[in-house]
Order: C-alpha cells, then structure tokens, then sequence
C-alpha cells in the first residue's frame, strides 16, 4: 500500500489568501485523523472522522478553519483566511476503526503563511 | 486529566548508551500507550506499544516499562545508535468507545553522538 498521501507537501501563501490541504488515506482504513504539529504546542489533534463522519471537531481553533470528507479515500482541511500563526506542518492519519492506537501518518503538508 | 507530560524535552547519549524517556499520565481510563518514533520531514510513526495489562514489553533494543500505580510509563533504548536519532513522542488513549483519540506527550528530541 502507498500509505496516507498529502498534499501539497509544501505550501507558501500570503495572510488572507485560502489554504487547501488534501489527504488521502490507506485504502480500508476508516478512521481519518488531522492533526497540527508547531515546537510551540507539539501534536494537537484538530479533528477526526470515522466513516466519513466527523465526530471530534473540538480542536479546530476557530471558525476560520474546517475540514471535509466527501468519501472513504478523501479528505480536505481548509483555512480561510489564513493567518501567518497558522503556519505548522499538518498531519493526516489514518487507521482501522475498533484497533485502538495504531495511527499511519503522512509526511505532512508544511504551511507557511508570510 | 487529558494530559499526557514527556520528559526530558531533549536528551544527548552517546553511541552505546541507554535513552531514558518518561511519560505520565493522570486520566486512569487510559488503556493504551503507544510511541511514535519521528524523524525530520517524516510523519509520525509507531515503535512500540504497551497496554496497562503488563508491566514491560520489549522489542528489540526497545522496552516499554509500565508502572499502573504511579501512572508512568517510560521507553528504554538499550545500545542507541546515531541512527535512533529522531524526536520520540509517548501517547496514550482509553477505547473505542470514547472515540480512540490519540493524546501525545511534547515530545522528546534524542541525538546519539558517534
């Protein structure tokens, strides 16, 4: 399997303009996470889906934020506006429902926002 | 009571060494303790885990020892090698029923010297 697949891996924008990350996670899993890594505040989770569903939004910072998952093997966070205390490297993971822990990261989307 | 405390925040071993890493934790309903090993521009990923039911687990030059009565729970790396450089982050969770969500420690940054 080709893992869970992120993109971009890298991402350069201007305060206020509309971030878009993508995720893909490993086919059968079906448990999404995203989460936020910064030196600052480590690894936050944002939020979590379990079969497409969001259960767990109670990490998204704020209403500038949000996150979809159209289908099994789509997912997409959003940021508009952004703001440059929004630069991070975002994670996706994902993992088989009912197996407790065992979370498969991506390599990130690293934001910077000037 | 979510919280989940890693110490130390940087840790330098010289090659041969044992790494020392602590975590604890206050939420009792904890149930699973997984560590992710990560290494610059990479994801996240598991190396090792342990539930409450035993005390030790060991694979490989990595042991997991797990003390229930003081909520502590430390990773030992026997023989480090410069390879095992990398930031290590404990973690834990409490089942399925309250959603399996992943809370990380700060995490560590280990350097094995040559």
């Amino acid at each position: 399997d080709a893992g869970v697949i992120q993109s971009p891996r890298h991402e350069v924008t201007e305060m206020g303009q509309e971030v878009t990350l993508r995720c893909k996670p490993i086919s059968g899993h079906n448990s999404l996470f995203w989460y936020r890594q910064t030196m600052m505040r480590g690894l936050e989770l944002l939020i979590y889906f379990n079969n497409n569903v969001p259960i767990d939004d109670s990490g998204m910072p704020e209403d500038r934020f949000s996150a979809k998952m159209p289908n099994a093997s789509f997912s997409t966070l959003k940021i508009q506006p952004s703001e440059p205390r929004d630069s991070a490297v975002y994670f996706c993971a994902s993992r088989l429902q009912g197996y407790t822990g065992e979370l498969f990261f991506g390599e990130g989307s690293r934001l910077t926002v000037l | 009571q979510q919280q989940v405390k890693q110490s130390p925040q940087s840790l330098i071993v010289q090659k041969g060494g044992i790494s020392i890493i602590n975590c604890a934790y206050e939420n009792t309903a904890f149930d699973y303790f997984p560590w992710y090993q990560q290494f610059p521009g990479k994801g996240p990923a598991l190396l090792i885990a342990i539930r409450p039911d035993v005390s030790e687990k060991k694979e490989g030059r990595f042991t997991i020892s797990f003390n229930k009565s003081a909520k502590q729970f430390s990773l030992h790396i026997m023989d480090s090698q410069p390879g095992d450089s990398a930031t290590y982050f404990c973690a834990a969770s409490r089942g399925e029923t309250s959603g399996s969500r992943l809370t990380f420690g700060e995490g560590t940054q280990l350097t094995v010297n040559p």
